[in-house]
C-alpha cells in the first residue's frame, strides 16, 4: 500500500524563523510531488510541485526532493503568522490515473 | 493559476433528499476530476476519480449508487448525494487536473459544506 508520512505536529515557530516540513513516501515509482496548504475550514491550495531531485524555490518557499531517500521537504523562510495552517504533502505515482496520495498533514503555527 | 469553482458553497437539506454539487474548471480543460470528502480534523479522503465521457472510478467503500458522479464535459463534473442522511454531512471538495506527466497537478475547488438534518 502506497503511503505518505508526515509529522502531524503541531510545529511551532516564531515569526521570521524558517519552518521545515518533512514528508516521506513508500512508493519508489512516485514521480510527482506536491505541497498544499489548507487553512482551517478551507480547501487545499497548491504551494509548489517538484519532479526532479534537488531544490526548487518560489519566493519564501523551497521544496527539496531526494528520491533515493524517498524524502521531500518544504522550507518556509521568514515565516509569517499568515502561514499558520496545515501543510499537506501529496505524491503521484506513475500509472495511478493521476491520483494523489496525501499525507495526513502537519499543523504549523507561527507565533508573532 | 488554474481556477476551479464549486457550487453551492454550503447546503443544508433534509434527510432523504438528494443534493447536487457542481465542480467547474474555469480556465483550463480538466481531463480528470476528483471528488474528496473531509470530516472535521481529519485528512482528505478520495471518493472517486472521473474522466470526461466515461464512468467514474470509485474508491473502495464508497457507494457508487449513493454518490453519483457525472463528468459530462472537460470543464464540468457533478456529484449527487442521493437520499442523504446525517452521516453524509461533511465537507466535499473537488479537484481538477489537465492530466499528463508534468501537467498532473490537481487544483482544488473551494469546497461544499453539506449539512443533512
Amino acid at each position: 500500500q502506497k503511503e505518505v508520512e508526515q509529522n502531524s505536529g503541531p510545529l511551532s515557530v516564531p515569526e521570521g524563523a524558517i519552518a521545515s516540513l518533512n514528508c516521506t513516501y513508500s512508493d519508489r515509482g512516485s514521480q510527482s510531488f506536491f505541497w498544499y496548504r489548507q487553512y482551517s475550514g478551507k480547501s487545499p491550495e497548491l504551494i509548489m510541485f517538484i519532479y526532479s531531485n534537488g531544490d526548487k524555490e518560489d519566493g519564501r518557499f523551497t521544496a527539496q526532493l531526494n528520491k533515493a531517500s524517498q524524502y521531500v521537504s518544504l522550507l518556509i523562510r521568514d515565516s509569517q503568522p499568515s502561514d499558520s495552517a496545515t501543510y499537506l504533502c501529496a505524491v503521484n505515482a506513475q500509472g495511478s490515473n493521476y491520483k494523489l496520495t496525501f499525507g495526513k498533514g502537519t499543523l504549523l503555527t507561527v507565533n508573532p | 493559476g488554474a481556477v476551479v469553482s464549486q457550487h453551492p458553497s454550503r447546503v443544508i437539506c433534509k434527510s432523504g433528499t438528494s443534493v447536487k454539487i457542481e465542480c467547474r474548471s474555469l480556465d483550463f480543460q480538466a481531463t480528470t476530476m476528483f471528488w474528496y470528502r473531509q470530516f472535521p480534523k481529519q485528512s482528505l479522503m478520495l471518493m472517486a476519480t472521473s474522466n470526461e465521457g466515461s464512468k467514474a472510478t470509485y474508491e473502495q467503500g464508497v457507494e457508487k449508487d449513493k454518490f453519483l458522479i457525472n463528468h459530462a464535459s472537460l470543464t464540468l463534473s457533478t456529484l449527487t448525494v442521493t437520499s442523504a442522511h446525517p452521516e453524509d454531512s461533511s465537507f466535499y471538495i473537488c479537484s481538477a487536473s489537465s492530466g499528463g506527466i508534468s501537467t498532473d497537478t490537481q487544483y482544488f475547488g473551494p469546497g461544499t459544506r453539506l449539512t443533512v438534518l
